[in-house]
């Protein structure tokens, strides 16, 4: 089975612009989190979309917004790009919410976003 | 609001050596998980071990261990017999069981195997 996949991996945008990134989860899986990380910094939550719904939102601006699709995929959107925003975007799927007992939160491979 | 702290931003030991990463956390919840995560130069994040705050045995996983010490909310994780494929920055991680699935994680440890 395919784990989750994130795209694209790499990303280089100019200040002001809009970029989106795309998070499919494993199959069967219905959560959605998204997690921004600062190079040397651990992962900061961004939010969480559980049945099509968020769930849950972090200490971020209103620039940035998600969704979740019908199939459990979901975008990360992020307007009017400032230098600040370049990060690793991480994406973590599971199966249930809350998480139970022995189940795992998966993560991507994370989208490097370049702010130049 | 959960915080998570790793007091040691550096670590380095001999390969074959055991090593302990230390971990604190602060929550007024009475149930959650606290994990620890590897994220190689790849920056894949890799799950390593998990605890379940209810589960008063310590989480084992081959040569990985965990000391969890719910009243000092203290969670270490020991490496026995470290590997050169050990060398990674490790995350201490806390996820509350209300509200949201969010992970809560600490600031990293970089931990150098030495051959």
């Amino acid at each position: 089975d395919a784990g989750v996949t994130q795209s694209p991996t790499h990303l280089i945008k100019t200040r002001g612009q809009h970029v989106t990134l795309r998070c499919s989860p494993i199959s069967g899986h219905k959560s959605v989190s998204w997690y921004q990380q600062v190079l040397g910094q651990g992962p900061q939550f961004i939010f969480q979309y559980y049945e099509k719904e968020e769930r849950g939102r972090g200490n971020f601006p209103d620039r940035f917004s998600a969704r979740q699709f019908p199939n459990y995929s979901s975008e990360l959107n992020v307007n009017a790009l400032l230098l600040g925003d370049s990060a690793l975007y991480l994406c973590a799927s599971s199966g249930s919410m809350p998480l139970t007992t022995n189940e795992k939160l998966f993560f991507g491979s994370g989208t490097q976003l370049s702010v130049l | 609001a959960q915080t998570v702290t790793q007091s040691q931003p550096e670590m380095s030991v001999q390969e074959a050596e055991t090593v302990t990463l230390s971990c604190t956390y602060d929550t007024s919840e009475s149930n959650y998980y606290l994990f620890w995560y590897k994220q190689p130069p790849s920056r894949q994040m890799i799950l390593v071990i998990r605890q379940e705050a209810y589960k008063q045995q310590n989480a084992t996983e081959n040569r990985f261990s965990v000391n969890f010490q719910k009243a000092a909310k203290s969670f270490s994780l020991k490496i026995s017999d470290s590997q050169l494929g050990d060398t990674a920055m490790y995350f201490c991680a806390f996820l509350g069981l209300q509200g949201a699935q969010k992970l809560v994680f600490g600031q990293g440890t970089r931990l150098t195997i030495n051959p």
